[in-house]
């Protein structure tokens, strides 16, 4: 059963651009959201995170924004560069639980 | 560096084989995982593992076994592989009370 539905599958932002990758998820018992950013050949490695306390978290270029309501939450990349290229997953999960649910994956190219 | 190491890179093996994934994690983590990756599929757990000898399914087991003997061990069991196992097989840790997953790099198995 798909909790966590992530789209765009895939995404080409020009370099400078934003890129916006959606996810929703279906579990109101949910409260810690991830995101993992993956290299060819390499394992995703943890990108950022937020709980539903707040409704956006930055890190740099990196922000998540968090709609509790919709059951929503995306991941914005500023000023998008080519080092940016990469498949990010999100993912889902609650406390006491040790497992993640992840989406499906968007393969991100910025193109120069 | 803390570090999720997969024993091999890449996998040839043939249909009915017994095919033995390893990942070794040295970051004193209690929980450990294995999921597969395929393209549109995103991350799909097969089994996870919260102490030493114990272990969990997860949404994809058929078809595999896992053992965990040490806590810095958990292994993934492929009783007799099929083409339909050729997939990126990824291992993670975790600690508990912590949604951190570290990932290995994968192991892309081929079943021919």
């Amino acid at each position: 059963q798909q909790q966590v539905k992530q789209s765009p599958q895939s995404l080409i932002v020009q370099k400078g651009g934003i890129s916006i990758i959606n996810c929703a998820y279906e579990n109101t018992a949910f409260d810690y959201f991830p995101w993992y950013q993956q290299f060819p050949g390499k394992g995703p490695a943890l990108l950022i995170a937020i709980r539903p306390d707040v409704s956006e978290k930055k890190e740099g270029r990196f922000t998540i924004s968090f709609n509790k309501s919709a059951k929503q939450f995306s991941l914005h990349i500023m000023d998008s560069q080519p080092g940016d290229s990469a498949t990010y997953f999100c993912a889902a999960t609650n406390f006491g639980n040790e497992k993640l649910t992840f989406g499906t994956g968007t393969r991100l190219t910025i193109i120069p | 560096d803390v570090k999720v190491t997969q024993s091999s890179r890449y996998l040839v093996k043939r249909t009915g084989e017994k095919v033995f994934l390893e990942c070794v994690q040295d970051m004193d983590h209690e929980n450990m995982f294995w999921y597969r990756q395929d393209p549109g599929l995103g991350l799909r757990l097969i089994y996870f593992s919260y102490d030493v000898k114990m272990k969990e399914k997860g949404d994809i087991p058929e078809g595999y076994s896992v053992s965990r003997e040490k806590k810095e061990r958990f292994s993934l069991i492929l009783e007799s592989a099929s083409t339909n196992q050729t997939s990126m097989y990824l291992c993670a840790s975790s600690p508990n009370w912590g949604w951190g997953y570290t990932f290995g790099s994968g192991t892309r198995l081929t079943v021919v």
